[in-house]
């Protein structure tokens, strides 16, 4: 595939238990992006990777979050304890290299907590 | 820390230019702005990226002012096909974030 790939694109979970949210970037590409779009709202940014390294997660929510990314490849985005606040839809970018550059969107995962 | 606010929402007709601008009073030297078209349920999509004056490409036109504290997307003869959400994108200086506008809702009639 020549996009940003995502799974899953829905999950539903109940309040309390934990997700683990993949995204495959476009292949090449050096830096991988978290974003979060609650209902009807606008983007906000959740963290970065440039290779595997995250310079700053100071944009993550709350330390029930927390992301990875291994072999400058796939990335997961852990949210444990779920709660109903963080019912969203989950989108995650690539670029070939970090911030400036031209990011490509997956199609998001859509999350909702019971 | 960078703050970027535009209009709501914008109506037009077929055919029209349609002018979106991105206010961003606190953009530092090095940042670019990049603007991102959403439509439902998708991932937003690049459409064009400056730093200053001017820039054009097949879709769309990017003007920016020399003090960079705004920028205007421009879309000529605006389709139905347009109607989507709108977003420019910051990067945050030295905070190491990227900072989306809070987005603006072009509804295109016929």
């Amino acid at each position: 595939g020549a996009g940003v790939s995502q799974s899953p694109s829905n999950k539903v979970t109940e309040k309390g238990k934990d997700v683990e949210l993949r995204c495959d970037p476009i292949s090449g590409h050096t830096a991988l992006y978290w974003y979060r779009q609650s209902l009807g709202q606008g983007l906000e940014f959740l963290i970065y990777f440039q290779g595997n390294s995250a310079p700053d997660k100071s944009g993550l929510p709350s330390d029930r979050f927390s992301a990875e990314r291994t072999g400058g490849s796939v990335s997961t985005l852990t949210i444990q304890r779920t709660q109903q606040e963080d019912s969203a839809v989950y989108l995650c970018a690539s670029s070939f290299a970090a911030l400036q550059e031209t990011q490509y969107f997956g199609p998001g995962t859509r999350l909702l907590v019971l | 820390l960078a703050k970027t606010t535009q209009p709501i929402s914008m109506d037009s007709y077929e055919g029209q230019e349609v002018n979106i601008t991105c206010s961003h009073n606190n953009i530092a030297t090095n940042d670019y702005i990049t603007w991102y078209q959403q439509f439902p349920s998708q991932g937003p999509r690049f459409i064009i990226q400056g730093y200053k004056t001017k820039v054009t490409n097949e879709v769309a036109s990017l003007f920016i002012p020399a003090d960079r504290k705004s920028s205007t997307l421009s879309l000529p003869r605006v389709s139905l096909s347009d109607t989507a959400v709108y977003y420019c994108l910051i990067y945050g200086g030295a905070t190491n974030k990227l900072i989306f506008g809070t987005g603006t809702l072009l509804a295109v009639q016929p």
